[in-house]
């Protein structure tokens, strides 16, 4: 069954703007991260957030995560054109063998 | 240089045939996955290999049959190929399956089956 569901499907924004997605999942979790997929490639991986930490920055991206909620958050701000694309949260479980769950994805819109 | 790479990129074919996708990481990575993700972009791991050895092994038909000659190269084998195959397959590594890190995604191989 799929793990994570995110939120929402798809969002468009003005260039300037930030865009919150969220992911929701479903069993316990190590770890918890966010890809990016341009349309036709592959996924990038873009931050990693662990069980015990709260709150990760890289760059423009914010990304929070809510274990009492099983929840998390990807903020990007000041968007950019460059940055649409579609958005995959992905929970890696206590299993050691790299098995990662992927949410269904939010496909994000920047308008120049 | 490439991190991850699969070839072919398309693959076009008919039903009831045979065909392979080979991928190959120069990462120097220990671990190498096969996903598939639908045309509802829904991303799904069917097979994980850690050193030449199968660890995962989700719900996937027995036409589908992984290889791994090396830990450097995970191929994809598909047998008897039926319309519900098509779909996008990507290879994926990562330095240890043990370990709780990031994975590297090839380019993808868009397989259609007519």
């Amino acid at each position: 069954s799929q793990q994570g569901e995110e939120d929402p499907q798809a969002l468009s924004i003005q260039e300037g703007e930030n865009a919150t997605m969220n992911c929701s999942y479903k069993t316990s979790i190590n770890n918890l991260q966010w890809y990016r997929q341009n349309s036709g490639r592959g996924l990038v991986h873009l931050i990693l957030i662990r069980s015990n930490e709260r709150e990760k920055h890289s760059g423009r991206l914010r990304v929070t995560l809510d274990t009492s909620k099983k929840s998390s958050s990807l903020l990007i701000t000041a968007s950019r054109a460059a940055d649409t694309a579609s958005y995959f949260c992905a929970t890696h479980g206590s299993s050691n063998t790299g098995k990662l769950i992927f949410g269904q994805g939010t496909t994000l819109q920047v308008k120049p | 240089d490439t991190a991850v790479s699969q070839t072919p990129k398309y693959l076009v074919t008919q039903m009831g045939n045979d065909k392979s996708i080979k991928c190959e990481q120069n990462l120097g990575h220990d671990t190498m996955y096969w996903y598939k993700q639908d045309s509802k972009k829904f991303l799904k791991i069917m097979f994980s290999y850690n050193n030449k050895e199968l660890i995962i092994n989700e719900t996937v038909p027995n036409r589908f049959s992984p290889k791994s000659p090396d830990k450097a190269h995970l191929n994809l084998h598909i047998n008897s190929l039926e319309l519900g195959d098509s779909a996008v397959y990507f290879c994926a590594s990562s330095h240890d399956a043990r370990r709780t890190n990031e994975q590297f995604f090839g380019p993808g191989t868009r397989l259609t089956v007519l």
